[in-house]
């Protein structure tokens, strides 16, 4: 079964300190993987977007990491501000459809504390 | 920031009624989408299309209809609201860029309440 699965559910850190977030997923054929930011009572907005052949990618204080072999990924987020608090998703693209059928985790709730 | 509009933002009606919520997008993007999504939890496809007069359903079985007349303009209808459809409805368009890295734009929500 195709799924994807974020750690943790949620965090709480201090403004100015580094976080890390996980995703795992065993969706298969893979195509791309991307992290979404979710501000609370807002519409998803793309952070970042991997492909098979790519490592790592960075936008701003964010950084994703894939691990396509382990199927892992990680988003880092550098020096945080009270402005990151939000819900980080991430969505995995198959091949399996011309649609390009997206997977999504439930994200991980992150709030930074003044 | 995404050019997708959806209204209301919020709307709270009583069971039985019937409620149309709207999203318009001005990129041009041929596919458009609706998804449904409670606090906590993954976001789950109700309804897709490709383009104009095209709509499918998507992986979460829904009682809800839409409409493509127009490009862009992808509208969900309820035809009889029942308390069981409460949720957070999320459209999302994208492009015709194609390929395996075509990013959905999502608009800000519409959070329905059924009474």
């Amino acid at each position: 079964k195709n799924q994807v699965e974020q750690s943790p559910q949620s965090l709480i850190i201090l403004e100015g300190k580094n976080c890390t977030l996980q995703c795992n997923y065993t969706v298969s054929p893979f195509s791309n993987l991307r992290w979404y930011k979710q501000d609370t009572g807002r519409g998803p907005v793309s952070l970042t977007i991997m492909t098979f052949s790519e490592n790592t990618k960075s936008n701003g204080r964010y950084t994703a990491t894939l691990d396509a072999d382990t199927k892992q990924s990680s988003l880092h987020i550098t020096a945080s501000q009270l402005s990151d608090s939000a819900s980080y998703i991430c969505v995995v693209s198959d091949r399996g459809s011309t649609l390009g059928r997206l997977y999504f985790g439930r994200g991980t709730q992150l709030t930074v504390w003044p | 920031e995404a050019d997708i509009y959806q209204t209301p933002r919020y709307l709270v009606i009583g069971t039985g009624k019937k409620i149309t919520l709207e999203c318009s997008q001005t990129m041009g993007h041929d596919k458009m989408y609706w998804y449904q999504q409670d606090p906590g939890m993954e976001l789950h496809l109700i309804h897709y299309s490709y383009g104009v007069n095209s709509t499918e359903k998507g992986d979460l079985s829904s009682e809800s209809t839409v409409s493509r007349i127009r490009t862009e303009h992808f509208p969900l209808t309820l035809e009889s609201a029942r308390p069981s459809h409460t949720s957070q409805y999320l459209c999302a368009s994208s492009g015709r860029a194609g390929g395996l890295q075509e990013t959905q734009y999502f608009g800000p929500g519409t959070r329905l309440l059924v009474l």
